[in-house]
Formats: C-alpha cells, sequence, structure tokens
C-alpha cells in the first residue's frame, strides 16, 4: 500500500517561512491535498491538487509537487497557524494520509 | 453542513451505526467519506461511496466489518459499523468531496465528528 511520510513536528519563527514534506514514491504523479487541523475541529482543507488554494485560505499558504516529495509553504506565519497538517493523495481507490505535522510558531 | 450522530460508548463486538446529515447542497450529487482519528493521532480514511452509490471502497482495518450506505431521499450517509474493536476508539468524520460527481479523495467539507468509544 501506498505511503506518505511526513515530519512528526516543526516550528518556525513568527513571520518567517514554514516548508512542510510529505514524502512518497513518485508523489509528483500524484494529486496531493493538504489539511490544517487545529486542537478540537474538524480539518480545513488549505491546498487542493498540488498547488490551489480553496477561497478563503490566505496567499501566504502555497503548495509544490515534484519527484519524490510535495511540499506545503506558509510565509510570514502567524499564531494562528499553528496546528496539525496533513497531506493526502488518492491512490488504487483509497484515500491515504500522512501521518501529520505539528507546526508551532514561535 | 454536515452533522454526524450516533457516536457513544459500545462493548467490543458489538455494533453502532453512525449518521451523517447533509444540507445545504445537492447531496446525490456528491461522493462521500469517512475518515476517524482516535485520541491523540493522525486522521486514517475509512470508507467511500461514490455519489450514485455503485462504488464503494473501505480501508484494509475495517474491511468486512464496516458498511457504508447512503439515503439521498434523506440526505444522509451512514456508517454500519460491527465487531467493534477498541482500535474502533476515534472520533469520525463524514467529508463530502470537493467536486459533483467525481471520485477522486479530495474532501472540500467535513462534519465535527462523532466520538466513538469502544470499551468494556
Amino acid at each position: 500500500s501506498y505511503e506518505l511520510t511526513q515530519p512528526l513536528s516543526m516550528s518556525v519563527a513568527l513571520g518567517q517561512t514554514a516548508r512542510i514534506t510529505c514524502g512518497g514514491n513518485k508523489i509528483g504523479s500524484k494529486n496531493v491535498h493538504w489539511y490544517q487541523q487545529k486542537p478540537g475541529q474538524a480539518p480545513v482543507l488549505v491546498i487542493y491538487r498540488d498547488s490551489n488554494r480553496p477561497s478563503g485560505i490566505p496567499e501566504r499558504f502555497s503548495g509544490s509537487n515534484s519527484g519524490n516529495t510535495a511540499t506545503l509553504t506558509i510565509s510570514r506565519a502567524q499564531a494562528g497557524d499553528e496546528a496539525d497538517y496533513y497531506c493526502q493523495v488518492w491512490d488504487s481507490s483509497t484515500v491515504v494520509f500522512g501521518g501529520g505535522t505539528k507546526v508551532t510558531v514561535l | 453542513q454536515l452533522v454526524e450522530s450516533g457516536g457513544g460508548v459500545v462493548q467490543p463486538g458489538r455494533s453502532l451505526r453512525l449518521s451523517c446529515a447533509a444540507s445545504g447542497f445537492t447531496f446525490s450529487r456528491y461522493t462521500m467519506h469517512w475518515v476517524r482519528q482516535a485520541p491523540g493521532k493522525g486522521l486514517e480514511w475509512v470508507a467511500i461511496i461514490s455519489y450514485d452509490g455503485s462504488d464503494k471502497y473501505y480501508a484494509d482495518s475495517v474491511k468486512g466489518r464496516f458498511t457504508i450506505s447512503r439515503d439521498d431521499s434523506k440526505n444522509t450517509l451512514y456508517l454500519q459499523m460491527n465487531s467493534l474493536r477498541a482500535e474502533d476508539t476515534a472520533v469520525y468524520y463524514c467529508a463530502r468531496e470537493s467536486d459533483v460527481y467525481t471520485i477522486r479523495g479530495e474532501f472540500d467539507y467535513w462534519g465535527q465528528g462523532t466520538l466513538v468509544t469502544v470499551s468494556s
């Protein structure tokens, strides 16, 4: 079965840039989606199909996908960006989530 | 809007049925999913049912025990869970596919979840 690998945690200084990676075999050939989840809340889609932002998501959130790595970039990080972030793909008629990355804004 | 219900405490080996009431969109046009999250853990996809109900897929961890279904006349999604185990303890979310008449595992709306606790 397909696997997605994310770092467990990372920290970013207020106003700086965070880059969250999602590794998978030839992930560049798949559509990758990213979700933000804050404590006690349902996940929210922040990037779909590699690099598209849903309406209402700040331009500070961007995505890329190539080779074996997809990346979610959060520019000018704010305190409100502190959350868990999950990458996700569709593979062989199943949904696969990465393990999630906890982002702390310092 | 998606509103889950039916969660609660259940003994191992027993059954439970979850519901997800949809409103504000044409339910019959959308593929729907169940996703769960064990306490303090990450997201785990559970099952999918296509917009027309013809395709259903399950995670290996629930295959043969859980059944996903839908009633478009009631705008409701269901998850029948049988032979429950302690490891099924989780918050269960229903989620909607982003586009109509598609199956590609991309969720734009989620419910707030319902907690299922399997314990004796």
